[in-house]
Order: structure tokens, then C-alpha cells, then sequence
């Protein structure tokens, strides 16, 4: 079966501190990958989704970057934190839209990591 | 630009009754729905799910009825139960324009079901 986990659970860093959460998944192959952010009253927000290693899409100008160094591996980072990038985390993934036969579109979400900047 | 909107932000209902939970869409390109449900500290978890060439999905407790016309969906859930309590977003996506593998969310509506 596939799983997805990410980590740190929870993390306090200081303004202009560097950022690094990671994402990994197991038991699938080619997953599309995402970051999302939820934010005080904002709902989930598409930060970034790739579709395969190396290849990125950010939706929102931003602090932040992301690299899927292998292909069930995908990082979130920042050189230099702000306030506003506290948040809760979570990564997902979905099935390969291509394979497509019997995928719903749906997304599995990780535990999601809680970062809070000082 | 809110393609997805959930205008009620929070939702109280009695044990046993129903809960409805509504989601308004923009984006006429849409036509895959899909609704997750989130306790605090988690992420969120899959729900049910609706495609556009239908207007109703029921598994078990849960129905989602889809008004393609009005760009209109709700979540029904009946009896609700106190577990029910949690934050429940609706998503859509474009899934016949090729990018099915986004997604996007409403703001979500927290739901409180009392004993």
C-alpha cells in the first residue's frame, strides 16, 4: 500500500532562518507530488506541484522553493524565512494523471508539518 | 480569485440530524469534485468524490449532489455524528483539460456535531 510521510511534525524558526521540510512516498511510482499550505483563515493553498524529478510548477510568487531531487521525493526550502511563512505544511501526492485508468484525481495528504516563525 | 468558495466558515448541528455543507464553483472547466475532511494537527483525508456527469454520489452516510447549472455542490451527511466534527473542504478540478492532478480548494467550513 502507499504512504506518505513528512516531517519535522512541528518547527520553530527564527525570522531569516533557512527552511528545509522534506516529503517522501512509498509504494507508488511517478506520483505527482505537491506542497500546500494552510493558513489562518485562507483554506489550502497550492504552493507548489511536479509531475515528475526536476520538474517544478509554482502557483503563488512566494518565499519559498521546491525540488523533487528523486521520484517519490519532494522538498520544500526557504534561505530566508519570513513571518508570513508560518503555516501548517502538508504534501500530498495523486497517481500519474497519464495511467490514468481508475484514478480519481484524488489526493493523499502526509501528516503536515507545523511551522511557526519567530 | 476564489475559483472555489465555501461562504459558510463554520457549521453547529445536533447529533442525528443532517448536515448539509455547500461549496459554490467558478470555473466552468471544472468537472471532477471532490470533498476531504480534516482534524486539527492532520492532513487532510478523502471523502467523496463527484464527476460532473452526475448529480448525485451517496456512500453510506455521505451524499454529494452536484448542480452543474448553478456550479453548486453540497455535502450531505445524515444521521452526523460527534465524530463528524472536523473541517471539511471542497476541491474541484479540470480533469478533461489534462490537469487533473490539480486541485483546487475552498477556505473549508468546520463542522461541530453536539451530543
Amino acid at each position: 500500500s502507499q504512504t506518505i510521510h513528512q516531517w519535522p511534525a512541528t518547527l520553530v524558526q527564527p525570522v531569516g532562518s533557512p527552511l528545509s521540510l522534506e516529503c517522501t512516498v512509498e509504494g507508488t511510482s511517478n506520483p505527482n507530488l505537491y506542497w500546500y499550505r494552510q493558513a489562518a483563515g485562507r483554506g489550502l493553498q497550492l504552493l507548489f506541484y511536479s509531475v515528475g524529478i526536476g520538474q517544478i510548477s509554482s502557483e503563488v510568487p512566494q518565499n519559498l522553493s521546491a525540488s523533487r531531487p528523486q521520484d517519490r521525493q519532494f522538498i520544500l526550502s526557504s534561505k530566508k524565512l519570513l513571518l508570513s511563512d508560518s503555516g501548517f505544511y502538508l504534501c500530498a501526492w495523486s497517481a500519474d494523471h497519464i495511467s490514468g485508468t481508475g484514478n480519481t484525481g484524488e489526493l493523499f495528504f502526509g501528516e503536515g508539518s507545523r511551522l511557526t516563525v519567530l | 480569485d476564489q475559483q472555489v468558495k465555501q461562504n459558510s466558515p463554520s457549521l453547529s448541528v445536533q447529533e442525528g440530524r443532517i448536515s448539509i455543507l455547500n461549496c459554490d464553483y467558478t470555473n466552468s472547466m471544472f468537472d471532477y469534485f471532490l470533498w476531504y475532511k480534516k482534524y486539527p494537527a492532520e492532513g487532510p483525508t478523502f471523502l467523496i468524490s463527484i464527476s460532473s456527469i452526475k448529480d448525485k454520489n451517496e456512500d453510506g452516510r455521505f451524499t454529494v449532489f452536484l448542480n452543474k447549472s448553478a456550479k453548486h455542490l453540497s455535502l450531505h451527511i445524515v444521521p452526523s455524528q460527534p465524530g463528524d466534527s472536523a473541517v471539511y473542504f471542497c476541491a474541484a478540478s479540470a480533469r478533461s483539460g489534462g490537469s487533473n492532478y490539480k486541485l483546487t480548494f475552498g477556505k473549508g467550513t468546520l463542522l461541530t456535531v453536539n451530543p
